[in-house]
């Protein structure tokens, strides 16, 4: 079947570490994003890419970095710059000009 | 700045009762709107969609929503909720043009009790 995958599903890590999750998925859809998702405030766009190899900042990019390198991976790094990274974190891809989003499962980070 | 406003944070109804949750925007241009719910523990999924034509959308499991573009709303209706309804409710707009970027609302927990 096809989808998102996203690992792990929960994260652990010490304060000032950075840290990697990843987005994988086997749709060929050309188009993927990373949202935050806390209580209270829905769905924050951090980055999305529209081909390989390109991305662009979303609403709340700090502290946060991103890559491209294939089309079916899009991993988001949380780095130590980011303020208040605990959080649930989502993967989402879509077809070029296509506006329906597949999202993963997603993964809850929590920073102590 | 464009932005996507559900008023109701929280929601508790009972079975059979009828639910409406608004969904206001603040884009000008052409959009494109959905609803999305994310049930307990589940992937967020498609309830309906709006991209032109019959502004009244119907849906998965019996939801349905209109546009009424002088408004700029897009609320959720369902005649009869079931206590499986329970979940959280995105509404979510994409400007046309605007690089197929989904902007999310907050979100409305809905409680349905028995």
């Amino acid at each position: 079947d096809g989808g998102i995958t996203q690992s792990p599903k929960y994260l652990f890590r010490k304060e000032g570490q950075n840290v990697t999750l990843s987005c994988e998925q086997n749709l060929n859809h050309d188009a993927m994003y990373w949202y935050r998702q806390d209580p209270g405030q829905g769905l924050r766009l951090i980055y999305y890419s529209q081909i390989v190899n390109d991305f662009q900042k979303g609403d709340i990019a700090e502290g946060y970095s991103v890559s491209r390198e294939k089309k079916e991976s899009f991993p988001l790094t949380v780095t130590s710059a980011q303020k208040n990274p605990t959080a649930f974190y989502l993967c989402a891809s879509s077809r070029a000009g296509d506006y329906g989003y597949t999202f993963g499962s997603g993964t809850r980070l929590t920073v102590v | 700045a464009q932005s996507v406003s559900q008023h109701n944070h929280h929601v508790i109804l009972s079975e059979a009762a009828s639910l409406e949750l608004g969904c206001n925007y603040s884009y000008g241009g052409t959009v494109n709107l959905f609803w999305y719910v994310q049930y307990p523990g589940q992937h967020l999924q498609l309830l309906l969609k709006y991209f032109s034509g019959d502004p009244l959308v119907k849906g998965i499991k019996g939801f349905e929503a209109e546009f009424i573009k002088s408004k700029f709303s897009f609320n959720l209706r369902k005649p009869s909720v079931q206590w499986s309804d329970t979940a959280e409710y995105f509404c979510a707009v994409i400007l046309t043009g605007g690089g197929n970027k989904l902007t999310f609302g907050t979100g409305t927990q809905l409680k349905v009790e028995l």
